[in-house]
């Protein structure tokens, strides 16, 4: 079946600019995570979604960050008002959680994003 | 407090030799999931494997193998005659189970050359 997908692949924007990462979970999958991952280092959580629920907002760096579900399915990272630092890919995960169960989760290809 | 150390940054081996990529874990929880996951340089996530806390048999799977041992908390990653193709960022990972305790926390990676 069809993995988890993420567009644009890449984004070029200005800073000032907003922009928006969208992100196509797999089939099924309740749960939809969304990570930064800048220049060589790990993964930084940013925010989780149980549904259309988000549990945790916690790991959104800033009040310029924000994120939706709809329909338990697509999501929408948005970024407001880009700064330089805000530069680097966004990875969306998603996976069947639920009723105490741990799966797995799946990761998308990334968004790259590059504020100039 | 959980935490995933990587202490390896940057492993270099050349073709066909043998590899062992560490992790370690700190977690309080009895019960727990941990994780490998191969970020090559497309940059997409790809998932290896996964191991509850009560499960320490080793796992084998074709030149990979994990070697489990709760007593030093570690979930070390073996690569037998290394290939270029496994060239790549290597992270562990650790979930607790349970609803509301879905926060996956990552190491820093491991990059892996493989030379020619």
């Amino acid at each position: 079946g069809a993995g988890v997908s993420q567009s644009p692949s890449n984004k070029v924007t200005e800073k000032g600019k907003d922009v928006e990462l969208r992100c196509d979970p797999i089939s099924g999958h309740t749960a939809l995570y969304w990570y930064r991952q800048s220049l060589g280092q790990g993964l930084e959580f940013l925010i989780y979604f149980q549904g259309n629920s988000a549990p945790d907002k916690s790991g959104l760096p800033s009040d310029r960050f924000s994120a939706e579900r709809t329909g338990g399915s697509v999501s929408t990272l948005t970024i407001q008002r880009t700064q330089q630092e805000d530069s680097a890919v966004y990875l969306c995960a998603s996976s069947l959680e639920g009723r105490g169960v741990i799966e797995t989760q799946y990761f998308g290809p990334g968004t790259r994003l590059l504020v100039l | 407090a959980q935490k995933v150390t990587q202490a390896q940054t940057e492993i270099s081996v050349v073709e066909k030799e043998d590899v062992t990529l560490d992790c370690v874990y700190e977690t309080r929880d009895t019960t727990y999931y941990l994780f490998w996951y191969k970020q090559p340089p497309s940059g997409e996530l790809v998932f290896l494997i996964r191991r509850n806390s009560f499960d320490e048999q080793n796992e084998i799977s074709g030149r990979y193998s994990w070697n489990f041992q709760k007593s030093t908390s570690s979930f070390n990653f073996t690569i037998t005659a290394s290939q270029v193709v496994d060239s790549a960022v290597y992270f562990c990972a650790l979930r607790r189970p349970g609803s509301g305790t879905y926060k996956y926390i990552f190491g820093t990676g491991t990059r892996l050359k493989v030379l020619a």
